[in-house]
Order: C-alpha cells, then structure tokens, then sequence
C-alpha cells in the first residue's frame, strides 16, 4: 500500500533563516505531488503541485520554492524565513495514471517561526 | 470565481446524536467534492467522495453525504456521532477540467459531549 511521510513533524526556527521540509511517497510511482499551507483557524491553501519530476506549479506568490529532484520526493524551501510563514504544512499525493483521483495527505509540519 | 463555502466554522453535539455538516459550492459545471476530516495536529483523512453517479455517497467511519446539484450542496451527515468523531472537517471541491486542484472551504471543528 501506498504511503506518506513528512518531516520534521515540528520545526521552530528564527526569521531569516532556512528552511527544508521533506516529503517522500512509498509504494507508487509518477505520483502527483502537492504542499499546502493551512494557518490558523484557516482552510487549506495550495502552495505547489508538481505532476512529474522537475516540474513545478506555483499558485502563489511567496517567500518558498518546491523542488522535486527524485520522482516520489518533493522538498519545500525557503532562503530567509519570515514570520508570516508560521503555519502548519502539508505535502498530499494523487495518484497520476487515472483521472479523478483523491488526494491523501501525509501528517504535516508544524512551522513556528520567532 | 469557484469557491467553497462551509458556514458552520463550529457545532457541538452530544455523543449519540445525528450530525449534519454543511458545504455549499460554486462552479458552474459538475464538480468533484470530497471531504475530509483533520484530528488535531494530524494530516487530513479522506472520508467520502462524489464523481458521478448515485448521489448519495458512503465513506468511512459511518458517515454519507448527498450531493444536491439544484442547492449547490453536499453536506456531510452521520447518524450517530461517536466521541471519537471530534475534529475538524474540510469540504472540497475539484474542477472538472483540471481535477489536480482541490479548493477547500475553511473548515467546520466538531465538539462531541458525553
């Protein structure tokens, strides 16, 4: 069965700083790929999907960048952190061979930025 | 512009009792809905989803939800909630021509009293 993993599962950094969130997919190939951003009291907000590897789509502008350098890897980064990107972040898959698929969710980070 | 909206941002109900939860969705085209549910600090979990066909659907967990195309709806329902059901529920919708993308509505947070 398929799997996803996040990680850290908590991160507390200081503004200006770098940032590295990992997440890998286990038991499928050529997934999408997707990170969200969900803050406080909000729903989800779509940062980056990626339908193959080095293939990006960004929705919104922002202080981050995606990257996918392997096909079930996908990075979320950022070269100074800021304070409005505390938020709690998730990567999800889909599956990419059939239409209409869901998406599932790994279990996100926690980002807290001082 | 497509949106999703879930006006109840709160509900609380005894363990026991029926539940509804409601989602409202603007597209002009079929739609593919979904929903979620988040336990706190946890990634989202599929419940249920809507392509076509019988539009009354079964998920996991107990719970169903109908899809009404003259309301705009597809509200979630259970008839018995269980204490365990506590957490927060996304509603979602994808667009038929590009189902990648899955606008969420803000969330509804369940509180189940004994």
């Amino acid at each position: 069965s398929q799997t996803i993993h996040q990680w850290p599962a908590t991160l507390v950094q200081p503004v200006g700083s770098p940032l590295s969130l990992e997440c890998t997919v286990e038991g499928t190939s050529n997934p999408n790929l997707y990170w969200y951003r969900q803050a406080a009291g909000r729903g989800l907000q779509l940062l980056f999907y990626s339908v193959g590897i080095g293939q990006i789509s960004s929705e919104v502008p922002q202080n981050l960048s995606a990257s996918r350098p392997q096909d079930r890897q996908f990075i979320l980064s950022s070269k100074k952190l800021l304070l409005s990107d505390s938020g709690f972040y998730l990567c999800a898959w889909s599956q990419n061979d059939r239409d209409n698929q869901p998406q599932h969710f790994g279990d996100g980070t926690r980002l807290s930025i001082l | 512009a497509q949106s999703v909206t879930q006006p109840d941002i709160h509900i609380t109900v005894s363990e026991g009792a029926s539940l509804e939860l409601r989602c409202n969705y603007s597209y002009g085209a079929t739609p593919y809905l979904f929903w979620y549910v988040q336990s706190p600090g946890q990634g989202l979990q599929l419940l249920l989803k809507y392509f076509s066909g019988d539009t009354l659907v079964q998920g996991i967990k107990g719970f169903e939800a109908e899809f009404k195309r003259s309301q705009s709806s597809f509200n979630l329902r259970k008839p018995s909630v269980h204490w365990s059901d506590a957490a927060e529920y996304f509603c979602a919708v994808a667009l038929s021509y590009n189902t990648d993308k899955l606008i969420f509505g803000t969330g509804t947070r369940l509180q189940v009293f004994p």
